[in-house]
C-alpha cells in the first residue's frame, strides 16, 4: 500500500527564521514520483515541485530547496527566510503505477510577523 | 501553462437540491481529470477518476449515482451532486493532466465550496 506521512500537524515561526517540513513516504513501486503542493487560504492548490524516484539530487528554487533521500524514504521542504505570505497548509503527496495521487495529511505553517 | 478553472466557487443550496460543478482546463487538453473532496482541515480525498469520453472510475465508498461525472471534452469534466443533503458539504477540487507539459503532474483548480442548508 502506498502512504504519505507529515508528521507536523502546525508549524508555527516567526519571519525570516527558516523551517522545514518532514515527508516519509511508503510506496512498493519502482517507479513514483513525489510532490509538494502548497494551499493558501484561498483554497488552491499551488504545485511546488514534482521529483521523480530516479533523480534523488536535491533542487533549491529561490527561498525553497527540497531534500530527497531514498534510503529514509523521505523528501523534506525547507523554506529559508520564512515570510507571512509562506503561511499555509503544505502537502507532500506520492504517484505512483496507478497514476493516483495519494496525500499526506497536511502541515499548517504559520509564520508571524 | 497548465491553468485548471471551477465553476462556481461557492454554492449555497437547500437540500434536496442537485448542484453541478464545472473543472475546465484553460490552456491543454486533458484527457484525464480528477475529482477530490475536501473536509475543514483534513487532507484532500480522491473522488473519481474522469476520462474523456468514457465511464469515471469511482473510488471505494463513493457513491456513482450521488456524485455524477462527466467528462464530455477535452477541456471540460463536470461534477453534478445530486439530491445534495448537508453532509454532502464540503470543498470539492479538480485536476487535470496536461500529457504534454508534465504527464504526472496534476495541476488543480481553485475549488469549490459547497454548502446545503
Amino acid at each position: 500500500a502506498q502512504k504519505v506521512t507529515q508528521a507536523q500537524t502546525e508549524i508555527s515561526v516567526v519571519e525570516k527564521e527558516d523551517v522545514t517540513l518532514d515527508c516519509v513516504y511508503e510506496t512498493r513501486d519502482t517507479t513514483y514520483y513525489l510532490f509538494w503542493y502548497k494551499q493558501p487560504p484561498s483554497g488552491e492548490l499551488v504545485f511546488l515541485i514534482r521529483r521523480n524516484s530516479f533523480d534523488e539530487q536535491n533542487e533549491i528554487s529561490g527561498r525553497y530547496s527540497w531534500n530527497f533521500q531514498k534510503s529514509t524514504s523521505s523528501f523534506n521542504f525547507t523554506i529559508t527566510a520564512s515570510q507571512v505570505v509562506d503561511s499555509a497548509v503544505y502537502f507532500c503527496a506520492l504517484s505512483g503505477n496507478t497514476g493516483k495521487l495519494i496525500f499526506g495529511q497536511g502541515t499548517t505553517l504559520q509564520v508571524k510577523p | 501553462g497548465a491553468v485548471v478553472s471551477q465553476h462556481p466557487s461557492r454554492v449555497i443550496c437547500k437540500s434536496g437540491t442537485s448542484v453541478k460543478i464545472e473543472c475546465r482546463s484553460l490552456d491543454f487538453q486533458a484527457t484525464t481529470m480528477f475529482w477530490y473532496r475536501q473536509f475543514p482541515k483534513q487532507s484532500l480525498m480522491l473522488m473519481a477518476t474522469s476520462n474523456e469520453g468514457s465511464k469515471a472510475t469511482y473510488e471505494q465508498g463513493v457513491e456513482k449515482d450521488k456524485f455524477l461525472i462527466n467528462h464530455a471534452s477535452l477541456t471540460l469534466s463536470t461534477l453534478t451532486v445530486a439530491s445534495a443533503h448537508p453532509e454532502d458539504s464540503s470543498f470539492y477540487i479538480c485536476s487535470a493532466r496536461d500529457p504534454l507539459l508534465a504527464p504526472d503532474t496534476q495541476y488543480f483548480g481553485p475549488g469549490t465550496r459547497l454548502t446545503v442548508l
